[in-house]
């Protein structure tokens, strides 16, 4: 069952600018994690927020949790071209042993 | 060079076919996991295994199955009964003791003749 609708489906900004993604889930959880997939490759995990936790950076990433609204969204900012790539979300149910729920993701092209 | 592998990174099955994929890690890790990615879409879950001799049914298990005879190893098997297999199918493992992330292997596409 997929838990996580992203939005919007595709972006396409030019580089510098900034990128954001949206991910809504249905039901409590433990964790939220965002990756990213490069065409044809496996998944590389950028950043977790805890469902007691509110906003987190890493580098250039910024993500928010609103747990009353059941969201959350990955900013990007200062965009490159290397940052062209799928983005998904993906929850760790609460209670649950580690299984991720993804929703099917955000593709981002940036052009250089 | 410590990660996690999986092969062959191309393969195609006949009809009636069952095929194994592989996969294998040096991560030292108890959980490991397979999904399965069809195109513009998100991962979905096929089994998953917390610990050596153990394995559960994910979301969409019909039509596969698994061995964990080893804690390094987790190999499927697409048999005959999984009508649609052509897919990307992605191995991820998993550390216990508070490790919440999972690392991915590049995956293997499988194709029908």
């Amino acid at each position: 069952s997929q838990q996580g609708e992203e939005d919007p489906q595709a972006l396409s900004i030019q580089e510098g600018e900034n990128a954001t993604m949206n991910c809504s889930y249905k039901t409590s959880i433990n964790n939220l994690q965002w990756y990213r997939q490069n065409s044809g490759r496996g998944l590389v995990h950028l950043i977790l927020i805890r469902s007691n936790e509110r906003e987190k950076h890493s580098g250039r990433l910024r993500v928010t949790l609103d747990t009353s609204k059941k969201s959350s969204s990955l900013l990007i900012t200062a965009s490159r071209a290397a940052d062209t790539a799928s983005y998904f979300c993906a929850t760790v149910l609460s209670g649950n042993t580690g299984k991720l729920i993804f929703g099917q993701g955000t593709t981002l092209q940036v052009k250089p | 060079d410590g990660g996690i592998t999986q092969s062959p990174k191309y393969l195609f099955r006949k009809e009636g076919q069952n095929v194994t994929l592989s996969c294998e890690q040096n991560l030292n890790h108890d959980a490991m996991y397979w999904y399965r990615q069809d195109p513009g879409q998100g991962l979905r879950l096929i089994y998953y295994s917390q610990i050596v001799n153990d394995f559960q049914k994910g979301d969409i298990a019909e039509g596969y199955s698994v061995s964990r005879e080893k804690k390094e190893s987790f190999p499927l098997t697409v048999t005959s009964a999984q009508k649609n297999p052509t897919a990307f199918y992605l191995c991820a493992s998993r550390g216990t003791g508070g490790g919440e992330t999972q690392y991915f292997g590049p995956g293997t596409r499988l194709l029908v003749l």
